[in-house]
């Protein structure tokens, strides 16, 4: 079954600087991978979706990169907030099911000012 | 839009007891999911469905049954809970299309069984 792993648990950083937030994946190779971001009691809201054949992707101070070779993405916020603070969630898909995600623990931030 | 609804948002049950959690979205979308998420745990897949009529098993089905009579409507069922069912439950929806494929999720039913 597919493994998704993002990096740590938790990662606290200054305001202004990036974050930078990891999702290794094993076996099947996904068309596609979403970034969602959840706080605390509400559920996930969806950022970013990006597909196999593309290598970064952005939204405003949101960037996002997906490599293939090392099944790997990477999720950027550059200026970070305080108000980016939240549990930032992984996903991916094999294609061949649509909809069926399978989704990280996720890894919790906290930006302090 | 209200976008996906789920009712009842805290429900507490003892062990045997049966209950529906309901979800609704007011988006036209084909695909609808359970997932459920539990503490140091992603959310895990339970059942999904792409249109009326058509449902099937993710993760972690056993223990639930759901059904797809409408576009609007998926309920969630537990037919004799356990504590093991204790979790925080998520309904989505989606438009199925391959460009797109985001989840839009409701705001969860927090269920504890004693």
């Amino acid at each position: 079954s597919q493994k998704i792993e993002q990096n740590s648990e938790a990662l606290n950083i200054q305001e202004g600087k990036t974050a930078t937030l990891t999702c290794n994946y094993t076996n099947y190779s996904p068309a596609y991978l979403q970034w969602y971001r959840q706080d605390p009691g509400r559920g996930p809201v969806f950022l970013l979706l990006i597909r196999e054949n593309e290598k970064e992707k952005r939204k405003e101070r949101l960037k996002v990169t997906f490599d293939t070779t090392l099944k790997q993405s990477l999720f950027h916020i550059t200026a970070s907030q305080p108000a980016d603070s939240a549990t930032y969630l992984c996903a991916l898909d094999r294609g061949s099911t649509l909809g069926r995600l399978y989704f990280g623990r996720g890894t919790q931030l906290t930006v302090w000012p | 839009n209200a976008g996906v609804t789920q009712t009842p948002k805290f429900q507490v049950l003892k062990t045997g007891q049966s209950m529906t959690l309901q979800c609704a979205q007011d988006m036209n979308h084909e695909y609808m999911s359970w997932y459920r998420q539990d503490p140091g745990m992603g959310l895990r897949l339970i059942h999904y469905s792409v249109g009326a009529g058509i449902t099937d098993q993710g993760e972690v089905p056993n223990g639930y049954n759901v059904s797809r009579s409408t576009t609007e409507d998926f309920p969630l069922r537990l037919l004799s809970a356990a504590p093991s069912q204790t979790s925080v439950y998520f309904c989505a929806s989606s438009p199925l299309r391959r460009d797109t494929g985001e989840l839009f999720f409701g705001e969860g039913s927090r269920l504890t069984v004693l």
